[in-house]
């Protein structure tokens, strides 16, 4: 079945030690986007990337980066993470920007 | 992007329709909405959307009223699985912001 994976599903790192998170899809979609979910709130775009072409939402920290090698994956690095980072990531994919959304399950981000 | 206003919570007894509402005075003509669940700790899912005739699919229903300042999302059937946090969002061809959303209670 076609889907958007995200691995680790939870990942534990320390305090400033940087930590990159991925994800990969096989919808063969163009747009893939990062989200930021803390415990009871709504997920939060933090950027997208429509091929190549990378999108940053204007408040998200300089902190977090972005890389998409190719079609097929993108991956999330948190530079130096703090206690405020902690949080579910989702990944999510569209054909073109105003399709609807394919959300993978998320990675869980511990800062200890 | 317009705003969207739903209720924090809603209990649906199990076996009969769940109707939510959800209130977006400020749309304007090009904008859709969009309805996605989230079930705890999994990715938000899609599960409709429309600009201003009435949908359905095999998950849900949406009706949109005639000035398109309101929805609703009906589902027709509710069942124990359908407990989750429903999102309404109001959006043109760009990007999607989430609101707080309704948590849909599904009880026995």
């Amino acid at each position: 079945d076609a889907m958007v994976i995200q691995n680790p599903r939870y990942q534990v790192t320390q305090f400033g030690k940087p930590v990159t998170l991925s994800c990969s899809q096989t919808l063969n979609h163009n747009v893939m986007y990062w989200y930021q979910q803390k415990s009871s709130q709504a997920p939060k775009l933090l950027f997208h990337y429509y091929d190549k072409d990378f999108n940053n939402e204007a408040d998200t920290p300089d902190n977090f980066q972005s890389r998409r090698p190719n079609t097929s994956f993108c991956f999330l690095d948190i530079r130096s993470p703090g206690l405020g980072d902690a949080a579910m990531y989702l990944c999510a994919t569209s054909r073109v920007s105003y399709n609807e959304q394919f959300f993978g399950p998320g990675t869980r981000l511990t800062v200890l | 992007d317009a705003k969207t206003t739903q209720p924090t919570s809603m209990d649906c007894a199990e076996g009969r329709a769940a109707n939510l509402p959800c209130n977006h005075s400020t749309i304007s003509g090009n904008e859709y909405v969009y309805w996605y669940r989230q079930i705890h700790s999994q990715g938000p899912q899609y599960i409709i959307h429309g600009l201003k005739n009435n949908e359905t699919n095999e998950m849900a229903s949406l009706i949109i009223t005639e000035d398109r300042k309101s929805s609703t999302l009906i589902l027709p059937h509710a069942t124990l699985r359908d407990t989750a946090v429903y999102y309404c969002i109001v959006r043109d061809n760009n990007d999607m912001r989430f609101g707080a959303g309704t948590r849909l209670t599904v009880k026995p």
